[in-house]
């Protein structure tokens, strides 16, 4: 079983639609979450990151972290298509500095006009 | 957040030879990652590296083959030895800012031919 599992899509959604990525982890004593958003051929940029179960908004984009399922997810309101994309989902066991992330393989996003 | 220059941002590299990589933060961090990302895969992470003291390898990465160096808390390098055409990647650093997230260098596209 992975680490942390995310679906590698395409994910196709209208422009305006809502996006919804999922990500899944193993690790029951992980503690901070992390979505990452990476253009073809650019590093992965941070965009959103979550610690506590329940949902964190920031501008268009909300996370979502329900500790129970394992389940972390990230929601794009109003989908641009300037957010095509790939979102890599990563998990850490503490909250602090040390600990190394684990990331998904990454779900591709593409927002059609 | 903490900003990383990465350098060189590509090469292309003879097979037999070695490539040093360099990591330039700008403040001080306690660690420091670095991760290769194979084309259309995920990040998988090479080695942390600690300020004076020996880096950590995962799984499948060696000293011999990826030294690093980590000579003061804002700088890292990380050389990847005696390249083969499999070692051709996209090669990223990382540390982590005021929190648990991460934030990643430009990158480097090697190609070894």
């Amino acid at each position: 079983q992975k680490e942390v599992e995310q679906n590698s899509g395409p994910l196709s959604v209208p422009e305006g639609a809502i996006a919804s990525l999922n990500c899944t982890y193993s690790d029951r004593g992980s503690q901070s979450f992390f979505w990452y958003r990476q253009y073809s051929g650019k590093s992965p940029e941070l965009i959103m990151f979550i610690y506590s179960n329940g949902d964190k908004e920031d501008g268009r984009f909300t996370a979502q972290l329900n500790k129970a399922s394992q389940y972390v997810s990230l929601l794009i309101r109003d989908s641009q298509p300037s957010d095509s994309a790939t979102y890599l989902c990563a998990v850490k066991p503490g909250t602090g500095t040390a600990s190394k992330l684990t990331f998904g393989t990454g779900t591709r996003l593409q927002v059609t006009l | 957040s903490a900003v990383i220059s990465q350098k060189p941002s590509r090469d292309i590299c003879q097979r037999g030879t070695s490539l040093t990589i360099q990591c330039q933060v700008d403040s001080q961090v306690t660690m420091m990652f670095w991760y290769r990302q194979q084309p259309g895969q995920s990040l998988t992470l090479i080695a942390t590296a600690n300020q004076g003291s020996e880096a950590t390898y995962e799984s499948g990465f060696v000293i011999d083959k990826f030294p690093i160096s980590r000579p003061n808390l804002t700088f890292s390098t990380l050389t990847v030895s005696n390249m083969s055409p499999e070692d051709s990647s996209i090669y990223l650093c990382s540390a982590a800012g005021q929190g648990a997230e991460a934030f990643f260098g430009q990158g480097t596209r090697l190609t070894v031919v």
